[in-house]
């Protein structure tokens, strides 16, 4: 069965401090695996995307990581911000031609403290 | 600008009501999608539409409808027939159908209570 894991659930970090975010997955093969930050009571907001030969991707303060071989993929977040304080998700597009087939993970909660 | 425009962004229902939360898009994309998240579960598909007036059942179809008249719009119908209907409703949309490679972008949401 395909599946997405986040880990930690959830996650308190004081602001200016670097934090990892992880995502292990099992959906094979996969065409392509993104990062969504999603604040509380809005819709997600797409971080990064990165296709199956790609190890790494960087928008701003944020820096996904990706190892097709062991199927991880880790969010690195660089000197936290408040607005930081968001759900993130990791998406795995399967390569199966299933419209409407993305494999959601259930999120990491961060919380950035002054 | 474009984007997603969801309403109502908070709705009440009571138990044996019908209730349609509307899509629009002004992105001119082909492919539209219907999602439910629930507190600590990972986003589950709905419904989902590549052209207009052609539809498919996601995961999770049971007790939900929708249409697909026009490209820009795509109103998800929440019927009695649904069990647990409180949860937040999101809809997403996509140029490239299939959305491989197709950039994902979603509305703000529709949270759903029944009362």
């Amino acid at each position: 069965k395909n599946q997405v894991e986040q880990s930690p659930q959830s996650l308190i970090i004081l602001e200016g401090k670097n934090c990892t975010l992880q995502c292990n997955y099992t959906v094979s093969p996969f065409s392509n695996l993104r990062w969504y930050k999603q604040d509380t009571g809005r819709g997600p907001v797409s971080l990064t995307i990165m296709t199956f030969s790609e190890n790494t991707k960087s928008n701003g303060r944020y820096t996904a990581t990706l190892d097709a071989d062991t199927k991880q993929s880790s969010l690195h977040i660089t000197a936290s911000q408040l607005s930081d304080s968001a759900s993130y998700i990791c998406v795995v597009i399967p390569n199966s031609g299933n419209t409407g087939k993305l494999i959601f993970g259930q999120g990491t909660t961060l919380q950035v403290k002054p | 600008d474009g984007g997603i425009t969801q309403s109502p962004k908070y709705l009440f229902r009571k138990e044996g009501q019908n209730v349609t939360l509307s899509c629009e898009q002004n992105l001119n994309h082909d492919a539209m999608y219907w999602y439910r998240q629930d507190p600590g579960q990972g986003l589950r598909l709905i419904y989902y539409s590549q052209i207009v007036n052609d539809f498919q059942k996601g995961d999770i179809a049971e007790g939900y409808s929708v249409s697909r008249e026009k490209k820009e719009s795509f109103p998800l119908t929440v019927t009695s027939a649904q069990k647990n209907p409180t949860a937040f409703y999101l809809c997403a949309s996509s140029s490239v159908p299939g959305q491989e490679g197709g950039e994902l972008f979603f509305g703000e949401g529709s949270r759903l209570t029944v009362l």
